[in-house]
């Protein structure tokens, strides 16, 4: 199966860093991941992406395991503009986007 | 930079109507994609194009939906006829050119009811 797998839901303290879990056991060799977010009747936003190192951006940082079977998305300090659902998408060699279920993060003040 | 325009924002219609959405692209971005997004699921890639030829569809189910891009710039995707199971927010989004490694710029979407 090539879907991803990602708790339903995760709760944060604002101000407090957010791991984000992510499956992707069957991944290939060419396989991107990348991680997307949607907040409430938008389309979702661009996070990170990355193939086999630790990424980071002004966003968040994107930990991949070391057999690539599984990757965490960090959010070093969450805000309360951080609630929404986030997707750990698989982008293929032919270029082909797998989203998963998603994450809801809630952020309590 | 202007984002991805898509429209209408909102859409109702009966079972077995003809629907059609429109999509124009972040300029200068080759590839653009149609999702369909049913509520509480993640969104399924419906087709790709680059520039105006496809590079998948395999998720399109093409007895009922189609989708172009003649000019390699904008785009629209038809439903013909609309079933209940069509109700779902369809998702344009775009980026520079085919490849993992491109991020995605999505618009706000069209939301469908088929009643």
């Amino acid at each position: 199966d090539a879907k991803t797998t990602q708790p339903n839901s995760m709760e944060s303290n604002e101000e407090e860093p957010v791991h984000l879990p992510c499956n992707h056991s069957t991944i290939s060799g060419t396989d991107y991941i990348h991680w997307y977010r949607q907040l409430p009747s938008q389309g979702p936003e661009y996070v990170i992406h990355g193939l086999t190192s630790n990424v980071n951006n002004r966003m968040a940082s994107l930990a991949i395991a070391e057999d690539r079977k599984s990757s965490t998305l960090i959010l070093h300090r969450a805000t309360l503009r951080d609630a929404a659902v986030y997707y750990c998408t698989r982008v293929t060699g032919t270029y082909k986007y797998i989203f998963g279920t998603g994450t809801r993060l809630k952020v309590l003040a | 930079e202007a984002g991805v325009a898509q429209s209408p924002r909102y859409k109702i219609i009966e079972k077995r109507q003809s629907v059609a959405f429109w999509c124009n692209p972040i300029s200068g971005h080759a590839t653009l994609y149609w999702y369909q997004q049913i509520l509480g699921q993640g969104p399924k890639l419906l087709i790709q194009f680059q520039n105006n030829g496809v590079v998948d569809d395999s998720q399109l189910p093409k007895d009922r939906f189609s989708a172009e891009r003649l000019k390699g710039v904008d785009s629209t995707l038809k439903i013909q006829p609309a079933k209940l199971e069509d109700s779902a927010v369809y998702l344009c989004a775009s980026s520079k050119t085919s490849g993992a490694s491109y991020e995605q710029y999505f618009g706000p979407g069209t939301r469908l009811t088929v009643t």
